[in-house]
């Protein structure tokens, strides 16, 4: 496609359920990154894969979050067992090079309820 | 504790007016300064600055880096409505593929 998308675009989730967040880079995109925004907050950075490869989940703020990206394009963040405080605005960003920028989705707004 | 500060965080201003935001940042392996514009959920890119003192143009707006005082201004000049939005500055560290971001500085430009 011609941009990243992510889906689904809101998720309402009660507490203790857990979730699939799923991102499309942008295709032929090598590196892709997934961010979580709090409200009046810029992004914090969660994970980073280069291809198939995870090189960075130092952001990734409890064992309850996963993600993956098995053939190196379409990745799935998971959070299992959501808290109130998972609630954010997760963003999934993709570059075919650092220095070329990172084009980011509209990323997926997730309430805890 | 914050690698990368923004000022103000808001700033409310009329049609016409020209405006300048603020990004300072503390890390120890400098590669990039990014600016982004969001003005609902994704952010959009705008500048990503390298080198010192070369400015960066796109239409109304533009950016330069100082790399020896480490902070990046954001100019825009004669603004519009439709530049409201939410300004983030990202900092990108040598070694980590990873963005560091300010908190933002809220523009509402009011006609």
């Amino acid at each position: 496609g011609a941009g990243v998308s992510q889906s689904p675009r809101y998720k309402v989730a009660k507490r203790g359920q857990d979730v699939a967040l799923r991102c499309d880079p942008i295709s032929g995109h090598v590196s892709l990154f997934w961010y979580q925004q709090a409200l009046g907050q810029g992004p914090e950075f969660l994970t980073y894969f280069q291809n198939e490869a995870q090189l960075d989940k130092s952001g990734l703020p409890s064992d309850r979050f996963f993600a993956e990206r098995p053939e190196g394009s379409v990745s799935t963040l998971k959070i299992q067992r959501t808290q109130q405080e998972d609630s954010a605005v997760y963003l999934c960003a993709s570059s075919p090079d650092w220095n070329y920028g990172y084009t980011f989705g509209s990323g997926t707004r997730l309430t805890v309820v | 504790e914050d690698k990368v500060v923004q000022s103000p965080l808001s700033l409310v201003v009329h049609e016409g007016d020209t405006v300048t935001l603020n990004c300072s940042y503390e890390v120890t392996n400098f590669r990039s300064l990014l600016w982004y514009k969001q003005e609902k959920k994704a952010p959009t890119f705008l500048f990503m600055l390298t080198s010192s003192g070369i400015e960066k143009k796109s239409g109304r707006l533009s950016s330069i880096l100082d790399k020896k005082e480490l902070f990046s201004i954001l100019n825009i000049t004669a603004t519009q409505t439709g530049d409201s939005a939410i300004y983030l500055c990202a900092v990108e560290e040598g070694g980590s593929e990873k963005l560091v971001f300010g908190k933002g500085t809220k523009l509402t430009v009011n006609p």
